[in-house]
């Protein structure tokens, strides 16, 4: 069975530190990975997706891959309050045909930026 | 501005009663899905469409179904809610192209039993 596992947290950073979250999947055929951020009562939101191997920055955010490892991260520099919410680590799934566009979700970690 | 829509936001439902939930979308995106999402869970794929091929995940219970009547607009039905599908239901939508397979969601709708 393809898993994603996070560490469920929460994670609680002073603000202005680096957070780092951190996913490991089990599906060595996947090819996209994403990070979703989904504050309490509300949909996932797309912070970044990431599909080579290596480091992606968009902003404060920072995603790292290493397929070798199955390991990807996410960093977030200078952490503001508003950043605190539950982040999701998700994997595209390998296969054929329509089973190649769906993805599975880690149970996220919870992140707490305080003043 | 291109977005995923879902309605209602809130949904309140009696035990047994059929709900209908819907999505809709103007992104033209070919694939949508559906999910489910319980308090601290992952989301859970129910189903999704690429173009008209309907894809229904194995665990999904029969009491779920899906109609997308044409590419902007999808369906869930719930034919006799159990107190066990209180959640939040997830729509969201992704191209065809791109490597990626980035999927977008809808701001969700909360279906509470009573």
């Amino acid at each position: 069975q393809k898993e994603v596992e996070q560490n469920s947290g929460p994670l609680s950073v002073p603000e202005g530190a680096i957070a780092s979250l951190n996913c490991t999947y089990s599906d060595r055929g996947s090819q996209s990975f994403f990070w979703y951020r989904q504050y309490s009562g509300k949909s996932p939101e797309l912070i970044m997706f990431i599909y080579s191997n290596g480091d992606k920055e968009d902003g404060r955010f920072t995603a790292q891959l290493n397929k070798a490892s199955q390991y990807v991260s996410l960093l977030i520099r200078d952490s503001q309050p508003s950043d605190s919410a539950t982040y999701l680590c998700a994997v595209n799934t390998s296969g054929r045909g329509g089973s190649n566009y769906k993805l599975t979700f880690g149970k996220g970690t919870l992140l707490t930026v305080n003043p | 501005d291109a977005m995923v829509i879902q309605n209602p936001r809130y949904q309140v439902t009696q035990f047994g009663k059929p709900v209908t939930l819907s999505c809709s979308q103007t992104l033209n995106h070919n694939v949508m899905y559906w999910y489910q999402q319980k308090s601290s869970q992952a989301p859970k794929l129910l189903f999704h469409y690429y173009d008209k091929d309907f894809n229904n995940e194995a665990d999904t219970p029969d009491n779920f179904q899906s109609r997308r009547p044409n590419t902007s607009f999808c369906f869930l039905d719930i034919r006799s809610p159990g107190l066990g599908d209180a959640a939040m239901y997830l729509c969201a939508t992704s191209p065809r192209q791109g490597l990626a397979r980035v999927q977008y969601f809808g701001p969700g709708t909360r279906l509470t039993v009573t």
